[in-house]
C-alpha cells in the first residue's frame, strides 16, 4: 500500500535556528501533499497544501514566511520552520494522497519538534 | 468553530464487546468522511471511509454508519481487541473522495481503551 515517510521523527533545536522536515511518498507520485500540526489533546490542524512545482497554499493564520514549504519533486515536500521559537514546539505531520480515485490520505509518522 | 466534533474524549470497552465511537459535524458541504487510528508519536492510519451517498460501509470488524439528516456518523468495532486501543479521529472533506480539493477537517479524537 501507499507509504509516506517523514524525517526526522524527533528534533530539538535552539530558539532562532531553522529546522527542515522532509516528507516523501515512497511508492506513488504525489502532486499534492499536506502539512498538519497537532497540539496535545487537539485535532490535527491543516497548515498548508503543498503543490508540486508551484507555491504552497497556506491556511488562514499560518505564517508563510515562517513555515516555508518546498515541493520540488513528485515524491518530496519539505517544511522549514524558520527562526524557531518555543511556541513552535509541536507535532508536525505530513500527508499525501495516491492520485487514484477513492484513495484516502496517507500520513507520515510525524515529527516532534521541541524548541528550547 | 469546530466543524467536526468528537464529544467523548475517551471510551473504555471490554475485550470482545462492541466499541462505538461517535462523531458529529456541522458543515453541510461535507460529503466524504473518514476514520483514522493513531498511536502515540505516530501519524494517523486510515481505517475506513464513507461517501455521503451511502449510509453504511463495512470492512471486517469495522463499520461506519452515516446519518446525514442528523449530521452524525459512528464507527463500530466488533469484536473489540486490546490492539484496537488508540486514539480515533473522525475527519471530513467537502471535496468528495476524488479531485484536487481534498482538505480534511479533523475532530479532536477519542481515546479508546480495550481492556483484556
Amino acid at each position: 500500500g501507499a507509504v509516506v515517510s517523514q524525517h526526522p521523527s524527533r528534533v530539538i533545536c535552539k530558539s532562532g535556528t531553522s529546522v527542515k522536515i522532509e516528507c516523501r511518498s515512497l511508492d506513488f507520485q504525489a502532486t499534492t501533499m499536506f502539512w498538519y500540526r497537532q497540539f496535545p489533546k487537539q485535532s490535527l490542524m491543516l497548515m498548508a497544501t503543498s503543490n508540486e512545482g508551484s507555491k504552497a497554499t497556506y491556511e488562514q493564520g499560518v505564517e508563510k514566511d515562517k513555515f516555508l514549504i518546498n515541493h520540488a519533486s513528485l515524491t518530496l515536500s519539505t517544511l522549514t520552520v524558520t527562526s524557531a521559537h518555543p511556541e513552535d514546539s509541536s507535532f508536525y505531520i505530513c500527508s499525501a494522497r495516491d492520485p487514484g480515485y477513492n484513495s484516502p490520505l496517507h500520513f507520515g509518522n510525524g515529527t516532534r519538534l521541541t524548541v528550547t | 468553530d469546530q466543524q467536526v466534533k468528537q464529544n467523548s474524549p475517551s471510551l473504555s470497552v471490554q475485550e470482545g464487546r462492541i466499541s462505538i465511537l461517535n462523531c458529529d459535524y456541522t458543515n453541510s458541504m461535507f460529503d466524504y468522511f473518514l476514520w483514522y487510528k493513531k498511536y502515540p508519536a505516530e501519524g494517523p492510519t486510515f481505517l475506513i471511509s464513507i461517501s455521503s451517498i451511502k449510509d453504511k460501509n463495512e470492512d471486517g470488524r469495522f463499520t461506519v454508519f452515516l446519518n446525514k439528516s442528523a449530521k452524525h456518523l459512528s464507527l463500530h468495532i466488533v469484536p473489540s481487541q486490546p490492539g484496537d486501543s488508540a486514539v480515533y479521529f473522525c475527519a471530513a472533506s467537502a471535496g468528495g473522495s476524488g479531485g484536487s480539493n481534498y482538505k480534511l477537517t479533523f475532530g479532536k479524537g477519542t481515546l479508546l481503551t480495550v481492556n483484556p
